[in-house]
């Protein structure tokens, strides 16, 4: 079975400094993964996603995403935090085709940031 | 695109009471996805549907909780009765299988906050 772990629960940075949020997953093949944010009150934003093909992935608001295969990780990072990134973001993995997930992805239980000024 | 749509936002109701919450998920997406989220447990998936058809309800706490989905552009999330520790936001969220994958972006609802009192 698949799993998502982020080891930090909360992170605080201050405004302009680089972040790096980790995300390990658990997949017996090469998965799908996303990377997701919700703001208070929101629902949750796809930020990026890998599938296939460069592992170095870049997505909405400047941030950008890493595969790593033989770290089974997926670290989010962005070079300079914004006030606004304040949120809660969320790893996910997703089975590979011929499977039958039908799509199903697990979840991480999510790291929130705190951005300070 | 109008993107996933829920209903009610917001549902304030007493114990023993039926809840019956919404969704349309997005135009031409074929599989939907019922989450809750607490501060306890995270991000949880209930029940997710492929055509309509249920796939793995095995998320869902117990028969007291429901879900159908009747046509592609409709499904509803039943709680009956409902209790206080059913408290949560309730998500749906859909998705298109790409050729090809069986896993592609799940585009989220902007939640369901309910409170059980």
């Amino acid at each position: 079975a698949q799993s998502v772990t982020q080891p930090d629960i909360h992170i605080t940075v201050s405004e302009g400094a680089s972040l790096e949020l980790r995300c390990n997953y658990s997949y017996g093949a090469t998965p799908y993964l996303f990377w997701y944010v919700q703001s208070p009150g929101q629902g949750l934003q796809l930020l990026l996603k890998y599938f296939s093909g460069d592992t170095l992935v870049q997505g909405i608001k400047g941030f950008e995403a890493e595969f790593k295969r033989s770290q089974s990780s997926f670290n989010l990072r962005k070079p300079s935090v914004h006030w606004s990134d304040a949120a809660e973001y969320f790893c996910a993995v997703g089975a590979r085709a011929g499977g039958t997930s039908y799509g199903k992805l697990t979840f991480g239980q999510g790291t929130i940031l705190t951005v300070h000024p | 695109d109008a993107g996933v749509i829920q209903s009610p936002r917001h549902e304030v109701t007493e114990m023993g009471q039926e809840v019956t919450l919404r969704c349309k998920p997005i135009s031409g997406h074929n599989s939907l996805f019922w989450y809750r989220q607490t501060m306890m447990r995270g991000l949880e998936l209930l029940i997710y549907f492929n055509n309509n058809v249920p796939i793995d309800d095995s998320g869902m706490p117990e028969d007291r909780f429901s879900a159908k989905m009747p046509n592609a552009s409709f499904s509803t999330l039943k709680i009956q009765p409902s209790e206080p520790r059913d408290s949560a936001v309730y998500f749906c969220a859909s998705s298109s299988k790409l050729q090809g994958l069986s896993t592609d972006t799940q585009y989220f609802g902007p939640g369901t906050r309910l409170t059980v009192l």
